[in-house]
C-alpha cells in the first residue's frame, strides 16, 4: 500500500459523458500528480499540483481538468469522453523538497463504450 | 524535451536466467533515475533510484541498475529471474530543476518468466 487512494477503481461510462476520478496523496505530501497508461501511449504526464497550484502540465487535453483542494486532495476532471479515453488513470503523491520520487495510487480504470 | 527510451517491449526468460533491460534517456541536465515496477492489475512501485554517487545502485528484490553517463544510460540488471518477477518495467527520469517534479517515463518492458 504506498498510501495514496484513488476513487472509483473501476468506472464504465458512454460516449459523450463526463467523469471525476479522485485522488487523496500521501499525508505529508503536497505534490500530486496525473498519469494516463494506455496500451498504444504507455504512461503519459498529465498534470500536476503543488499545495492547490498548478505546477507542470503535460499532454492534457482540452477536455480535461483537474484542481487540487486545500485538504490536498485532487480531483480529474473528463468531459466529452471519446472511446480513446478509455484507460488507467493513475494519481502519485511525493513529498516536499527534491527527488522525484513518486508514490502511486492503484489507478482508476476508465471504460467508455 | 526530455524522452525515455526503453530497448525492448517484450522479454520473455527462463527463470534463474539474467535479466539485462535498457533504457537510454535525453537530456543534457543533470537527472535523477529511476526504475518501477508493475505486477499485473497492481499500482507502480519503485524498484530503485539514482540520484547522485555511486552510479551503480542496488534496489529491492535483487535489482541493480548502472547510471553511465556518457552514454545517457540506465541498464536495469538481475542475475537469476523468478517467475515472480513477470510484471512490466518503466524506467523514467526526472530532470533536477525542472518544473515541477514530474517523471517522465518510457515505453515500458514487459517481462514475462517461464517457470
Amino acid at each position: 500500500d504506498s498510501g495514496v487512494t484513488q476513487t472509483p477503481k473501476h468506472l464504465i461510462t458512454a460516449t459523450g459523458q463526463r467523469v471525476t476520478l479522485r485522488c487523496s496523496p500521501r499525508s505529508g505530501d503536497l505534490s500530486v500528480y496525473w498519469y494516463q497508461q494506455s496500451l498504444d501511449q504507455g504512461l503519459q504526464f498529465l498534470i500536476q499540483y503543488y499545495n492547490g497550484e498548478e505546477r507542470a502540465k503535460g499532454n492534457i487535453l482540452e477536455r480535461f481538468s483537474a484542481q487540487q483542494f486545500p485538504d490536498l486532495h485532487s480531483e480529474l476532471n473528463l468531459s466529452s469522453l471519446e472511446l480513446g479515453d478509455s484507460a488507467l488513470y493513475f494519481c502519485a503523491s511525493s513529498p516536499p523538497g527534491i527527488g522525484g520520487e513518486l508514490f502511486f495510487g492503484e489507478g482508476s480504470r476508465l471504460t467508455v463504450l | 524535451a526530455q524522452s525515455v527510451s526503453q530497448h525492448n517491449h517484450h522479454v520473455i526468460l527462463s527463470e534463474a536466467a539474467s535479466l539485462e533491460l535498457g533504457c537510454n534517456y535525453s537530456y543534457g541536465g543533470t537527472v535523477n533515475l529511476f526504475w518501477y515496477v508493475q505486477y499485473p492489475g497492481q499500482h507502480l512501485q519503485l524498484l530503485l533510484k539514482y540520484f547522485s554517487g555511486d552510479p551503480l545502485v542496488k534496489g529491492i528484490k535483487g535489482f541493480e541498475a548502472e547510471f553511465i553517463k556518457s552514454k545517457f544510460s540506465f541498464n536495469l540488471r538481475k542475475p537469476s529471474v523468478q517467475w515472480s518477477d513477470t510484471a512490466e518495467y518503466f524506467c523514467a527520469v526526472n530532470a533536477r530543476g525542472n518544473q515541477g517534479g514530474k517523471l517522465i517515463f518510457g515505453q515500458g518492458t514487459e517481462l514475462s518468466v517461464k517457470p
